[in-house]
């Protein structure tokens, strides 16, 4: 089973609103992980959160985790049509290394 | 510094023929990892490898699924006796150590007619 899933599977926006993004794992994590992938190519690492950490922020991207609810969010701010894509978070379990679980991802459309 | 390479991109088979798809990490990284991606679902772990070694298979199926990283060349995933439900896009990743950021190759996506 999977561990991380992703809450809506496919959200649809128009150019300059903000995208939220959620994802609910169930065991404990060493540090959860936002992917992005264009249809069709490789997975691009957007950013990473520790378990000691409750918020992050990269550019238009601001993730928070909430290891209590076993859950994080991905929010895209201000967004642009290039930004459509899928996106995914994976967690590390304690110990598991690089051996990422990955949710089934949420399918992003910003329309201009 | 060239990212992840893998090839073949696209690979088409008959049930019963073997699939060799390579992956020649990142310069300097010698952790490697193959996932496989199923249409419209996320990727699952399938085998973590360093030179020479296998890590951890957890995700391997038991049988016609082979994986080596030689000490020379790239990590080759083996798929024998390829079956319809083989067919996916197959995502290697390679990191310096092995935590943190993962770097992703482009896929190669196998299909078995």
């Amino acid at each position: 089973s999977q561990q991380g899933e992703e809450d809506p599977q496919a959200l649809s926006i128009q150019e300059g609103e903000n995208a939220t993004m959620n994802c609910s794992y169930k065991t404990s994590i060493n540090n959860l992980q936002w992917y992005r992938q264009n249809s069709g190519r490789g997975l691009v690492h957007l950013i990473l959160i520790r378990s000691n950490e409750r918020e992050k922020h990269s550019g238009r991207l601001r993730v928070t985790l909430d290891t209590s609810k076993k859950s994080s969010s991905l929010l895209i701010t201000a967004s642009r049509a290039a930004d459509t894509a899928s996106y995914f978070c994976a967690t590390e379990a304690p110990d598991a290394g690089n051996m990422l679980t990955f949710g089934g991802g949420t399918r992003l459309m910003v329309k201009p | 510094n060239a990212g992840v390479m893998q090839n073949p991109r696209h690979l088409v088979r008959r049930r019963g023929q073997e699939a060799r798809l390579r992956c020649s990490p990142m310069k300097g990284h010698s952790h490697v990892y193959w996932y496989r991606q199923l249409p419209e679902e996320g990727l699952k772990f399938m085998v973590y490898l360093q030179k020479e070694n296998i890590i951890d298979e957890s995700g391997m199926p038991k049988e016609r699924f082979s994986a080596e990283f030689p000490k020379e060349g790239p990590s080759i995933l083996r798929i024998q006796q390829v079956v319809r439900g083989d067919s996916a896009a197959y995502f290697c990743a390679s990191s310096p150590d092995n935590t943190g950021e993962l770097f992703f190759g482009e896929g190669s996506r196998l299909t078995v007619l």
